[in-house]
């Protein structure tokens, strides 16, 4: 298993430019999260997906889109970049067990994005 | 809202030293802790974990931590730290809508 994937690993933006990072995970998890993590703030959860076909907002949704088209995919959209959304962005996804009990979370190795 | 609390935002420690690392929560329900550490240039990695049961979780690399439901908290220890702990650890907890919310990290420097 490869576990928890994102492409791409780095890139540079203007302010206005759009761009879509990719997250995809192999172990058959229902739950995907998109996470930013900024100096002194930790991570703070931006969207996050229940299932397929399904999103819903976190801490910090302005600015950003997301859709789970697959099981395996959550897809996270800039539409406008803007300075302040130069970050590291981690995916993470998490099983549910057998009785619906929860398990950990897995996070990929990260994205680091500036937007100059 | 629900939050997670680290009080130490930066420790520095000699090897060998013990340590410990707060974190408190705000939520009242049922809830699952976690501890995750980032090396240098990673991404997080599971310390332990907290679902129920013994409220003493016991860890990788040494690492355990201890759930006091009256306090809301769930503090990390370690009796003898090593230079390759240096890192910076987060605690973290589900909530009932299955948001992960974590705590703004704490940076552990750790002098050789």
């Amino acid at each position: 298993n490869a576990g928890v994937t994102q492409t791409p690993k780095f890139r540079v933006l203007k302010t206005g430019q759009s761009m879509t990072l990719l997250c995809a995970q192999d172990m058959n998890h229902e739950y995907m999260y998109w996470y930013r993590q900024d100096p002194g703030m930790g991570l703070r959860l931006i969207h996050y997906s229940v299932g397929e076909g399904t999103t819903a907002k976190g801490e910090v949704p302005d600015g950003y889109n997301v859709s789970r088209l697959k099981k395996q995919n959550f897809l996270l959209g800039l539409e406008s970049a803007a300075p302040s959304q130069t970050s590291v962005y981690f995916c993470a996804s998490r099983p549910i067990l057998a009785g619906g009990s929860t398990d950990t979370q897995y996070f990929g190795p990260g994205t680091r994005l500036t937007v100059l | 809202a629900q939050s997670v609390s680290q009080h130490n935002h930066h420790v520095i420690l000699s090897e060998a030293a013990s340590l410990e690392l707060g974190c408190n929560y705000s939520y009242g329900g049922t809830v699952n802790l976690f501890w995750y550490v980032q090396y240098p240039g990673q991404h997080l990695q599971l310390l332990l974990k907290y679902f129920s049961g013994d409220p003493l979780v016991k860890g990788i690399k040494g690492f355990e931590a201890e759930f006091i439901k009256s306090k809301f908290s769930f503090n990390l220890r370690k009796p003898s730290v090593q230079w390759s702990d240096t890192a910076e650890y987060f605690c973290a907890v589900i909530n009932r809508d299955d948001k992960i919310i974590f705590g703004k990290g704490t940076r552990l420097h750790i002098l050789p």
